[in-house]
């Protein structure tokens, strides 16, 4: 089964740049998304269709594709982004949608 | 604004079946799809599929192929989850969610499966 994968940690301080990757076989040719979750509470799409962004989602986060790798840039991390994140995307089939294992953002 | 109300917990033995409900309000329920996705605690979400709620079509993960159903009523606006053969590994928050990528979430259904 298609799988994408993620570091199972990033750690900045304060004001830095927070940089994710998840990378997946079939990312040069389907989107990925990028969702937060903060414990106890539903995800929240912060990146679609690799580098756009829902309404109401800071500027600081940006995503980018480069091959078989996707990675979600947080710009001057701030402490409220401490979070899960994970990548979502599809396999090549279009049908079987899968998320990444998740990476732990800690910003201290 | 957009609203996605899911039942309430649930707890089950082995080899039971359980039926998750998710209510919609302020929006056209046929005109999204809605996605089904679980998280055992501590563990990341996992896609279960989704389905359209206009025609009735579905899209299951592999991993439960032949063990979820999805169904929908489109007078209620509301659309379930079946889980069936449940087992310890079910024990987890399911949820509902808007969108062909999901963006609207329910709350989230706690299923605990225990002998």
């Amino acid at each position: 089964s298609y799988e994408l994968t993620q570091p199972p940690s990033v750690s900045v301080s304060p004001g830095q740049t927070a940089r994710i990757a998840c990378s997946g076989d079939a990312l040069p040719k389907k989107y990925a998304y990028w969702y937060k979750q903060k414990s106890g509470q539903a995800p929240v799409l912060v990146i679609f269709e690799d580098n756009k962004r829902p309404s109401g989602i800071p500027e600081r986060f940006a995503g980018s594709i480069s091959g078989t790798m996707a990675t979600l840039t947080i710009s001057g991390a701030q402490v409220e982004d401490e979070a899960d994140y994970y990548c979502y995307s599809t396999d090549s089939s279009g049908n079987q949608w899968v998320f990444g294992g998740g990476t732990k953002l800690t910003v201290l | 604004q957009v609203q996605l109300v899911q039942s309430g917990a649930e707890v089950k033995k082995p080899g039971a079946s359980v039926k998750v409900s998710c209510k919609a309000s302020g929006y056209t329920f046929s005109n999204y799809d809605i996605n089904w996705v679980r998280q055992a605690t501590g563990q990341g979400p996992e896609w279960m599929g989704w389905m359209n709620p206009n025609s009735g079509d579905t899209v299951y993960a592999q991993n439960f192929q032949g063990r979820v159903t999805f169904s929908r009523n489109t007078s209620k606006s509301t659309a379930y989850m079946e889980l069936s053969s449940l087992r310890s590994e079910d024990t987890a928050v399911y949820y509902c969610a808007r969108g062909g990528v999901p963006e609207y979430w329910g709350q989230g259904t706690l299923v605990t499966v225990s002998s």
